[in-house]
Parts: structure tokens; sequence; C-alpha cells
């Protein structure tokens, strides 16, 4: 199984910070990685698919990068409601995996 | 809109068999891959299975023994079925949907549905 890691764990920043949030494959993966946005008591809310194409109605404060094995989600200016757990997950090789998540809090 | 609806039991007793309906709305699910994620509580997100087409589908090597997903075009349905269920099948269980004819993936989700194994 490809084992997917989240890095940090957990962040806590400012209102208007940058925060980058990075996850790596144990393997390639081509593109095919997604970010999920959850919040307590929600589903998850899909931000991004093929590691760089919002969805339609996310803003633009979210992107993503990557290919292969390394890949980043960056919120450019961080704002009270982002705070929420993100997952990644890659799509290319079953199992699907997801990864362990990284908490964002407002500092 | 596409709009998902997971229902199914609540509590289901160990050893039985957890089934859960995801009723989808606003378009046909023909048109959808059609995924199963569970998250127990104050846990990460767990994905359980992909239905592609009848007779293709893949499962989670963990659970592959116990699960089956299967779709009700009639009904514009998805079904999970986990057999022999034990308190770590507690969780929420979520379906999600991406379009066959898009890039996209997992862009429609439902609400989740709380199942907890208990007797």
């Amino acid at each position: 199984d490809i084992q997917m890691t989240q890095s940090p764990s957990s962040v806590s920043a400012s209102v208007g910070e940058r925060v980058t949030i990075t996850c790596r494959a144990s393997q390639g993966i081509r593109n095919y990685l997604a970010w999920f946005q959850q919040k307590p008591g929600k589903a998850p809310k899909s931000l991004i698919y093929s590691a760089s194409t919002l969805q339609s109605e996310v803003p633009s404060k979210f992107s993503g990068s990557g290919s292969g094995t390394d890949f980043t989600l960056t919120i450019s200016s961080l704002q009270p409601e982002d705070s929420a757990t993100y997952y990644c997950q890659q799509y290319d090789i079953y199992p699907f995996t997801f990864g362990p998540g990284t908490k964002v809090d407002i500092k | 809109q596409v709009q998902l609806q997971e229902s199914g039991p609540g509590l289901v007793r160990p050893s039985e068999t957890l089934s859960l309906m995801c009723s989808v709305s606003g378009d046909s699910i023909s048109n959808y891959y059609w995924t199963w994620i569970r998250q127990p509580a104050g846990k990460g997100l767990e994905w359980i299975g992909h239905f592609i087409i009848t007779g293709k589908t893949n499962y989670n090597p963990s659970l592959k023994s116990r699960v089956t997903v299967s779709v009700d075009t009639s009904k514009n349905q998805i079904s999970l079925r986990l057999d022999s269920v034990t308190a770590a099948d507690t969780a929420v269980y979520y379906c999600a949907g991406a379009s066959k004819y898009s890039d996209n993936w997992l862009d429609h989700w439902g609400q989740g549905s709380l199942v907890t194994v208990s007797s």
C-alpha cells in the first residue's frame, strides 16, 4: 500500500499568515492527489484534485502543487473560517489512501 | 446539484452485518464512480472501497473479506455491506462520488452516517 504522510500534524497561525502543508507519498502517484478540508462534525469537502486543480467555488487563497511523491497545499492568507483539518488522498494506486491529517488553528 | 444521503441503522450488534444505503438525487448514479469512506471518532479518514461498474470494485485489503459495495440503478442508490462487525467498525460512514466524465475527484459527499457496534 502507498503510505501518505503529512507535515506538520498541526499548525497554529495568525490571521493573514501563509500556511503550507506538505503531503508525501511512499511511491510515485503522478498527480492523482486530492486535498480535503474537514470541519468538526461535518463531512469532508473537496478543495483540490489532480494535485493543483481548484474545485469550483473554492476561494483562490487555496492552491496545490506537486507531482510524483511530494505535494503541498497552501493557504495564502489564513482566515478564521479556514480552521479545520486538512487531508490529502492519493487515488492513483489501489488501495487509495489518505494522509493522517493536518489540523490548522488560528492563533 | 447532486445530493447524497446515507441511511441505515445507527446500532449494530457485534458479529452481525452492517448495511448502509447512499441515496442520490439530482443525477443518475451511472454517471459517477462511488466510494465509501469511514472515520472513527477523533481519527482520520479510511478508504473502504471504490465502485466503478458492476463486477469491478476495489476494496481496502484490510476489509476485503468482509465488505461489499453495490449499486441499484433503479433506485439510484449505492449500498455498503460489512459482515462480522466488531467495535473497531464503529465510525461515521460517508459515501462520495466522482464524475466519470471529468478529472474531478470526490467532489460530492453525503453528510455521513454514524454506526455504533455494541451489544
